[in-house]
């Protein structure tokens, strides 16, 4: 079975400060691994995914997140974040073969300040 | 192109009525499936289909029922609500074996008094 860890519940931050949101996942099999946002009163938006090749993924509005396999961890970063990326961000995994399940972790807000 | 379509967007039942929540996407997804939200617990997984006809449980199962007679279309049933089925509850498809992006509609708040 799979399992997605987010330690951070809530993440307060400055506007124009980085931010680091931490994921960790556990699978006995290989995974694809995702980033979703949530803003206020909307579903889930994709944001980044990591199917297989580099490492380092990015989003169009400046997020990036590595794929660790060693550590099994996915954190999303950005180097300067903005009042606009007030939201909640959810990690993902679903295996790359089988039966196709998303498992979501439990989300982490993201607060920007400013 | 509406992509998924949840309804209603607000719902308010009493304890032990039965209803049914919509969910319609446009986008030819072989795999459609239902989630819930609840504070603190992220999404859980209640029912998922991969292609009309077929359907298996999730995570949280107990009290919801699906079917999936078109591609377009997974309906769920809450048969006799209880408060703990207070929560908002997402649907979503992808079109392939998890590689792809699931695309969310925009979610259906249930409370049960």
């Amino acid at each position: 079975a799979q399992s997605v860890t987010q330690l951070d519940s809530q993440v307060p931050v400055f506007e124009e400060a980085p931010v680091e949101l931490r994921c960790n996942y556990s699978s006995s099999v290989s995974v694809y691994l995702f980033w979703y946002v949530q803003y206020p009163n909307q579903g889930l938006q994709l944001l980044l995914k990591y199917l297989s090749g580099s490492t380092l993924v990015e989003s169009i509005n400046g997020f990036e997140a590595e794929f660790n396999k060693s550590q099994t961890s996915f954190h999303l970063r950005k180097p300067s974040v903005h009042i606009s990326d007030t939201a909640e961000y959810f990690c993902a995994v679903s295996t790359t073969s089988g039966t196709y399940k998303y498992i979501f972790g439990t989300g982490t807000r993201l607060k920007v300040l400013a | 192109n509406a992509g998924v379509t949840q309804t209603p967007k607000f719902q308010v039942l009493k304890t032990g009525q039965s209803m049914t929540l919509q969910c319609a996407q446009d986008m030819n997804h072989e795999y459609m499936s239902w989630y819930r939200q609840d504070p603190g617990m992220g999404l859980r997984l209640i029912h998922y289909s991969v292609g009309a006809g077929i359907t298996d449980q999730g995570e949280v199962p107990n009290g919801y029922n699906v079917s999936r007679s078109t591609t377009e279309d997974f309906p769920l049933r809450l048969l006799s609500a209880a408060p703990s089925q207070t929560s908002v509850y997402f649907c979503a498809s992808s079109s392939d074996t998890g590689s792809t992006e699931a695309f969310f509609g925009q979610g259906t708040r249930l409370t049960v008094v």
